[in-house]
């Protein structure tokens, strides 16, 4: 069974500092892994990550993924208190039928003390 | 075990049809939701209900209606409206609609003939 495993589950840090969330995954026929911030209802899109070692950026944060060790990473530097979320990564994997299905980890809760 | 489960796990519908998406969660949480995703995209939500008899539209209700008669429960009806219904649909729940953290289901196929 596909399986992805997200750490640390919770993480506090004061403002300014940087952190740096994990993701690994166990999947067959692995086509994406995903990043989503969730703060309110539905968790915001972040990053989509398909080939390996190349880095996706976007302001304060980015990620990269590791084919090789079946992993991904979420850095976010000069942390802000808006950075505070549930982060939650998915990995998208190609079924039998050739469809696609989305399988996510339980999130890490990262908190920012001002 | 306790989870969220989702059936079935592939559906095929020709066009014109109504269809129903079952979702079941026995985690005793209030609030439940419904999701779709397409390829590339982030997740988008498209009902929520934060407890029984009571739901909310999303950002793309249009084409979808949904019941929540019991706790547990929160099928989603893909309607013959919806226009592009071919998608990947993820139901979630969480102890309240305040909680940030969401239990996903596994998710279903839909693919529209």
């Amino acid at each position: 069974e596909d399986k992805v495993v997200q750490s640390p589950l919770s993480l506090v840090v004061h403002e300014g500092d940087t952190v740096t969330l994990n993701c690994s995954y166990e999947v067959t026929n692995f086509r994406s892994l995903l990043w989503y911030k969730q703060e309110k209802k539905a968790p915001t899109f972040l990053f989509m990550l398909t080939s390996s070692g190349i880095e996706k950026k976007s302001g304060r944060l980015s990620s990269i993924l590791d084919k090789k060790e079946l992993s991904s990473i979420l850095n976010i530097t000069a942390t802000q208190t808006g950075d505070s979320a549930i982060y939650l990564c998915a990995v998208e994997a190609l079924t039998n039928f050739g469809n696609e299905k989305l399988t996510f980890g339980t999130g890490t809760r990262l908190t920012i003390i001002p | 075990d306790g989870g969220i489960t989702q059936s079935p796990k592939y559906l095929f519908r020709k066009e014109g049809q109504n269809v129903t998406l079952s979702c079941e969660q026995n985690l005793n949480h209030d609030a439940m939701y419904w999701y779709r995703q397409d390829p590339g995209q982030g997740l988008r939500l498209i009902y929520y209900s934060q407890i029984v008899n009571d739901f909310q539209k999303g950002d793309i209700a249009e084409g979808y209606s949904v019941s929540r008669e019991k706790k547990e429960s929160f099928p989603l009806t893909v309607t013959s409206a919806q226009k592009n219904p071919t998608a990947f649909y993820l139901c979630a729940s969480s102890i309240t609609e305040s909680t940030d953290t969401q239990y996903f289901g596994p998710g279903t196929r839909l693919t529209v003939l």
